[in-house]
């Protein structure tokens, strides 16, 4: 058990439609991730967020969008879905932002879309 | 932009034979971090390699990281069933916690 908690760990939904997934960071990490995982393309990653604000950025698309709460939690809203937006989507978090820190990821969500 | 890519993709050994999967940067990289994904589970942190031509070993694992730091290697000695799983390096090339994964090298051992 990583101490990453992701919320919920499969979700079915069909196109067009809008998910929000929701992740918790280990006690004491700032700083939290977004991947998403699919069998062509890997771990892909699309954002980072260190202690509430945007830190880096990859390849997100423009329906996707994510934000970090005060209290650290985070998460990642998915809209205008797709049949390729279905993948596994890890969050990860580390201590600092610096990526000098390893990360610790989540168990995942699984995201279908039909 | 900033790629990293990872061979061999698939990997299957006999228990006991030794196995490498091999990292490459299209720039210099900061430091290297690899990771194991367990079939069904998630990345899970294995080490993080910082200075030029660092080596790095943990049991039967041995990592290293290239001279000009734009390529790494695990190697395993003498596989067993435990090692099954896909090995992941990521290369951070900037001040951020950015890290850009290769493809992974997804290891099969049969006993």
């Amino acid at each position: 058990d990583s101490g990453v908690t992701q919320t919920p760990k499969h979700l079915i939904t069909a196109t067009g439609q809008r998910v929000t997934l929701r992740c918790s960071p280990r006690s004491g990490d700032l700083s939290v991730y977004w991947y998403q995982q699919s069998l062509d393309q890997g771990l892909q990653f699309l954002i980072q967020y260190y202690n509430g604000e945007e830190r880096a950025k990859g390849n997100i698309l423009e329906r996707f969008s994510a934000q970090q709460f005060p209290d650290l939690h985070s998460e990642l809203n998915l809209s205008s879905l797709e049949l390729g937006d279905s993948a596994l989507y890890f969050c990860a978090s580390s201590r600092l932002g610096t990526g000098d820190y390893e990360q610790y990821f989540g168990p995942g969500t699984r995201l279908t879309v039909t | 932009g900033q790629q990293v890519m990872q061979i061999p993709q698939y990997q299957h050994v006999q228990e006991g034979e030794d196995f490498t999967t091999y990292c490459n940067s299209s720039t210099t990289l900061s430091n290297i971090q690899w990771y194991k994904q367990r079939p069904g589970g998630h990345p899970v942190f294995l080490i993080q390699l910082v200075k030029s031509g660092e080596v790095k070993k943990q049991k039967r694992l041995t990592f290293q990281f290239g001279e000009a730091k734009k390529n790494s290697s695990l190697h395993i000695t003498a596989t067993q069933t435990t090692d099954v799983g896909t090995y992941f390096c990521a290369g951070r090339s900037g001040n951020t916690g950015k890290l850009i994964f290769g493809q992974g090298t997804t290891l099969q051992v049969k006993p």
